[in-house]
């Protein structure tokens, strides 16, 4: 596609609910990320797949957090157990190769644990 | 890992001045360093970046400047319009931390009429 497509945009849940986030990166783009914004916050790094390689997933914050990129496109972050500190913003990104081509962001998914 | 630090987290200048945002680094094997602008609602968008095999890029109104030694980077934007008014995020990748970027927490630009 044109851009990086995430969805759903929005996402309210209950806490202790399971929620699972899309990512449709680049056409072509080996590299997905995925980052988490807290409100008026930087962006905090979650895991990395490059290709075929095993992720990187040093930046999950606990092991109710995983990850998995199919076909080497779609990726999917779930979130399981839902805690009201797990409310943020979820972007994905893409890259050609490896990050030093920049990053190309989604426009994120909004989710808010109530 | 990388750590990066960005300064001011606010700057509100008038439409027409120069304004600067100022990044540090600590990991001196870093060598890329991309800068992007978040506007309101949106995922950030790449608007400049720089090797460290140079020292200055521009486009138009947007240059960045990179001292290794300092373990430094500087975005300068001139002339500046409303439209400028958004987030700005620095980060740094090719270090310890490899392809993955560390983010500075962002300067709030906002650019009075």
């Amino acid at each position: 596609g044109a851009g990086v497509s995430q969805s759903p945009s929005n996402k309210v849940t209950e806490k202790g609910k399971d929620v699972e986030l899309r990512c449709d990166p680049i056409s072509g783009h080996t590299a997905l990320y995925w980052y988490r914004q807290s409100l008026g916050q930087g962006l905090e790094f979650l895991i990395y797949f490059q290709g075929n390689s095993a992720p990187d997933k040093s930046g999950l914050p606990s092991d109710r957090f995983s990850a998995e990129r199919t076909g080497g496109s779609v990726s999917t972050l779930t979130i399981q157990r839902t805690q009201q500190e797990d409310s943020a913003v979820y972007l994905c990104a893409s890259s050609l190769d490896r990050g030093d081509y920049g990053y190309t962001f989604g426009s994120g998914t909004r989710l808010t644990v109530v | 890992g990388e750590n990066v630090e960005q300064h001011p987290s606010t700057l509100s200048v008038q439409e027409g001045d120069s304004a600067v945002i100022k990044c540090t680094y600590s990991d001196s094997a870093s060598n890329y360093f991309p800068w992007y602008k978040q506007e309101l609602g949106k995922g950030p968008q790449l608007i400049i970046d720089i090797r460290s095999n140079v020292g200055e890029k521009k486009d138009q109104r947007i240059a960045v400047t990179l001292n290794k030694t300092a373990k430094h980077f500087s975005l300068h934007i001139t002339e500046t319009q409303p439209e400028d008014s958004a987030v700005y995020f620095c980060a740094a990748s090719g270090g310890s931390s490899g392809d993955k970027l560390t983010f500075g927490t962002g300067t709030r630009l906002a650019v009075r009429p």
